[in-house]
């Protein structure tokens, strides 16, 4: 099934903790996002990658990298979790920018 | 920064007609999409409007006003399975021309 695949699917980490989200997908979408979504605040733009080899800082980028090394990959990864990370991770693709298709997401708790 | 705002809960009845607002926010506009999420799910696209007026899908229509900054997402013959939230997102000339979201919209659809 065509689409986007986030795994884990739930993890507890400790905090000071390294953690890397997985995302892959296979529409051979140009661009892929991830974002993280909180109780009352939405979805919030964490990293972007336009095209692979390419990355940029959204909204919340502070505590995350990404990398792009493929048309297919975009890892997240936490170098030091702190509680404040605890959320639901969403990575999405798009190839004409109109509409996202989303993963069915992480949910991170940061204790 | 960019800004946008919608109602926190909506509530109809089976077979009604509701609209959910989105006012914004932004520095430059490209396009409002919409996207619906049940709990526990991710977030499906609806709908996207670059140009002002009304694009209809089935039961769901949206609009858009670039002099208001303002559109909406019309939801007629509510049904049950229509309960969900639903979120207004903003491309322009930030974070690689990528989408900004909104707090959501909760629907509670009524018997």
């Amino acid at each position: 099934i065509a689409g986007i695949t986030q795994a884990p699917t739930s993890q507890i980490l400790a905090a000071g903790r390294r953690m890397t989200l997985r995302c892959t997908q296979d529409m051979r979408h140009n661009a892929m996002y991830w974002y993280r979504q909180d109780l009352g605040l939405g979805l919030r733009l964490i990293h972007y990658s336009n095209t692979a080899g390419t990355t940029g800082k959204g909204e919340v980028p502070d505590g995350y990298s990404v990398s792009r090394a493929n048309t297919d990959d975009f890892p997240l990864t936490l170098a030091s979790a702190v509680p404040s990370q605890t959320s639901v991770y969403f990575c999405a693709s798009s190839d004409k920018g109109r509409g996202y298709t989303f993963g069915s997401g992480t949910r991170l708790t940061v204790v | 920064g960019q800004s946008l705002e919608q109602p926190s809960e909506v509530t109809a009845v089976e077979g009604a007609i509701v609209q959910i607002n989105c006012t914004y926010q932004t520095s430059g506009f490209y396009g409002l999409s919409w996207y619906q999420q049940h709990d526990g799910g991710a977030p499906t696209f609806l709908s996207y409007n670059a140009l002002d007026g009304l694009e209809e899908t089935g039961r769901f229509s949206s609009f858009l006003s670039r002099s208001d900054s303002y559109g909406y997402l019309l939801l007629q013959e509510l049904q049950m399975k229509d309960s969900a939230s639903y979120f207004c997102a903003v491309r322009g000339p930030f974070y690689g021309q990528n989408f900004v979201f909104g707090p959501g919209t909760r629907l509670s659809v009524l018997p």
